[in-house]
């Protein structure tokens, strides 16, 4: 199984709204990337998560809060999001971060912030 | 990071080999380069990886010249299935820091 899902596919919150993105692996990877994508932009890396400990945070706005409970798993946060934050968030994993490892991309969860 | 240097767009016919170079002139000793396909709305896809010289697996060829300061995607023999955005990548080491560049953006002609 080589599959990263994310929930939900499509994502509609207004400006006061607290909600959460979920990512699911079972390749056994250790870690886990959020990354977020605009239209027609390559995609940013926002976090990552080694071995469930969050070592990379690309000065991303506290409204932006990850968590991963298990190796596993992989959740973003929402609260207070702004309009601006409307796109496209995906998650990643890789077996480690030797930095050779093949990212496998879940389909990503679209969102719209209103 | 190295900072890599794609053309933005290109066109070609069904049925014909397609070469997308990148350049990565700051390209570090420890680095790999590393290629991803992405359709619209999906998430990127690992095509190939290489170090040096050249790699080849059941769907792409990467040329990498002795300097490494440049490489080349090419891809045989294209469909209308491979329309999409092709992203070069570089970086090795500690926490896969990656950084996506601009991306190519593949449409093929029927």
């Amino acid at each position: 199984d080589t599959e990263v899902t994310q929930t939900p596919k499509h994502l509609v919150m207004g400006m006061t709204n607290k909600k959460s993105l979920k990512c699911e692996q079972h390749m056994g990877h250790r870690a886990m990337y959020w990354y977020k994508q605009k239209a027609k932009k390559p995609p940013e890396l926002m976090f990552v998560y080694s071995y469930e400990k969050l070592s990379i945070n690309e000065s991303v706005p506290s409204r932006f809060s990850p968590e991963c409970p298990n190796s596993s798993l992989l959740n973003l946060h929402l609260h207070a999001l702004q309009p601006e934050d409307s796109a496209l968030y995906l998650c990643a994993s890789s077996q480690a971060t030797s930095g050779r490892e093949t990212q496998y991309f879940g389909p990503g969860t679209r969102l719209l912030v209103l | 990071l190295a900072k890599t240097t794609q053309p933005i767009s290109m066109d070609s016919y069904e049925g014909q080999e397609v070469n997308i170079t990148c350049s990565h002139n700051n390209i570090a000793t420890n680095d790999y380069i590393t290629w991803y396909q992405q359709f619209p709305s999906q998430g990127p896809r690992f095509i190939i990886q290489g170090y040096k010289t050249k790699v080849t697996n059941e769907v792409a060829s990467l040329f990498i010249p002795a300097d490494r300061k440049s490489s080349t995607l090419s891809l045989p023999r294209v469909s209308l299935s491979d329309t999409a955005v092709y992203y070069c990548l570089v970086g090795s080491g500690g926490y896969q820091k990656v950084t996506f560049g601009t991306g190519t953006k593949l449409q093929v002609i029927p």
